[in-house]
């Protein structure tokens, strides 16, 4: 079946502009979370949806960061006045349920993204 | 060790060679212990899920190995191919969440 999607792959844009990344989980997953890659670190935690809700948005950097999941599907993380420290890649990943740490993540593919 | 940490941070092997790499996690409020690797453009890809100390896990040449009481896990390649070139990461996931907490990861390039 159909692995985690992210949409764009590469994104690049000016200091201070508005940018949406798209993931699409796998099918029938409720659990759905957003790490960011940046140069020479491991991925970070940013937020986790259960279903619809932000059960945990704790590793979010700051009020610029937003995410959704309106539907308990897809989910757009949306980034404000973006600046070059926001360079990095964000991943996307999804799970069957999300009520254990032993359980497997799914990754997508990444967004690059690029403040000039 | 308050962090999830990763040794080498890059390697080269010869093909044939055997390998093996570390991953050392907070060993207090410890629950399972992940291991991806990531080939480049690519969507990293779950290679083992461990909880138990002592557990070892194998996927065709590829093995792991867990050591919950001090902190550690082993991976490890036997007869590294050149599709073996990739980052392998580790992830801790500590009781009572389900957030991953990475280590910054291992750059193995296998050459023929």
């Amino acid at each position: 079946g159909a692995g985690v999607s992210q949409t764009p792959s590469n994104k690049v844009t000016e200091k201070g502009k508005y940018v949406e990344l798209r993931c699409d989980p796998i099918s029938g997953h409720t659990a759905l979370y957003w790490y960011r890659q940046s140069l020479g670190q491991g991925p970070e935690f940013l937020i986790y949806f259960q279903g619809t809700g932000a059960a945990d948005d704790s590793g979010l950097p700051n009020d610029r960061f937003f995410a959704v999941r309106p539907e308990g599907s897809v989910s757009t993380l949306k980034i404000q006045r973006t600046e070059r420290g926001d360079s990095a890649v964000y991943l996307c990943a999804s799970s069957l349920k999300g009520t254990s740490g032993a359980q497997t993540q799914y990754f997508g593919p990444g967004t690059r993204l690029l403040v000039l | 060790i308050l962090n999830v940490e990763q040794s080498p941070q890059s390697l080269h092997v010869q093909e044939g060679d055997s390998t093996n790499f570390t991953c050392s996690f907070p060993s207090s409020n410890f629950y399972a212990l992940h291991w991806y690797r990531w080939e480049t453009a690519k969507s990293p890809e779950a290679l083992f899920v461990m909880t138990l100390n002592g557990d070892e896990k194998k996927k065709g040449r590829i093995s792991a190995t867990l050591n919950t009481k001090e902190g550690y896990s082993y991976l490890y390649i036997k007869g590294s191919q050149p599709e073996d070139s990739a980052t392998y990461l580790c992830a801790s996931s500590p009781s009572g969440t389900y957030k991953y907490i990475f280590g910054t990861g291992t750059r193995l390039k296998v050459l023929a």
